[in-house]
């Protein structure tokens, strides 16, 4: 079965800090994709950047970067500088070769 | 491109009466199809998917049913309406290994 935990149930920063959230998952499939959504007060599930399994390499995009370790299971978003507009619930999901499986999501609450 | 809508985007319901929740999705064919329900606590469950016309995958017995009617249109029903039905009703789809995308979501009501 697979699982995906989201230790961290809520974050609160002040605007321009950096902030990571971490995302431990399991699985016994081989191959698998890993994700993170926001999900803004206005409720819809938006999609922030998909992972392969074989893939590890790291990536950035603007304020965000995210690090998959596939050592220690782990996938990881960091955002820098974070601003107001940041405040969300964040989902970390793992698929492998059935259903998307979501952790509990954080909440990030940036103050000005 | 695609999209994916779901109406009403807010129904408030009494209890005991019936439901329809409608997800249709444009700009693709063949997609796979889900219903979730988020209630306060905000995690996400699972209700019901779809691989095609007519076939539909129950993660969890319940009040609810849907149905696919149509290749890109996703149905969630209920005959009568409990106060723990209520929540947040999102739909989503993906191609085959694809990215999950959602809709908009409806906010359910029970009274």
């Amino acid at each position: 079965a697979q699982k995906v935990t989201q230790a961290q149930t809520e974050i609160s920063v002040v605007e321009k800090e950096d902030v990571t959230l971490d995302c431990v998952y399991e699985t016994r499939d081989t191959t698998y994709y890993l994700f993170w959504y926001k999900q803004p007060p206005s409720g819809e599930l938006v999609f922030l950047i998909r992972r392969n399994s074989f893939d590890e390499q790291n990536e950035i995009s603007g304020r965000y970067s995210w690090n998959f370790q596939k050592s220690t299971s782990s996938f990881n978003f960091t955002i820098t500088a974070s601003q107001v507009v940041d405040s969300a619930v964040y989902f970390c999901a793992l698929r492998g070769y059935s259903t998307l499986t979501f952790g509990k999501g954080t909440m990030l609450l940036v103050s000005p | 491109s695609q999209t994916i809508h779901q109406w009403p985007a807010t129904l408030v319901q009494p209890v005991g009466s019936p439901l329809s929740l409608e997800c249709t999705v444009e700009g693709t064919s063949n997609p796979n199809l889900y219903w979730y329900r988020q209630a306060a606590g905000r995690g996400l469950q699972l209700l019901f998917y779809s691989v095609g016309i007519g076939q539909i995958s129950s993660e969890v017995p319940q009040n609810l049913s849907a149905s696919r009617p149509q290749d890109r249109q996703f149905i969630l029903s209920s005959k009568k309406l409990l106060l723990s039905d209520s929540g947040f009703y999102l739909c989503a789809w993906n191609l085959p290994t694809g990215t999950q995308y959602f809709g908009p979501g409806t906010r359910l009501l029970v009274l």
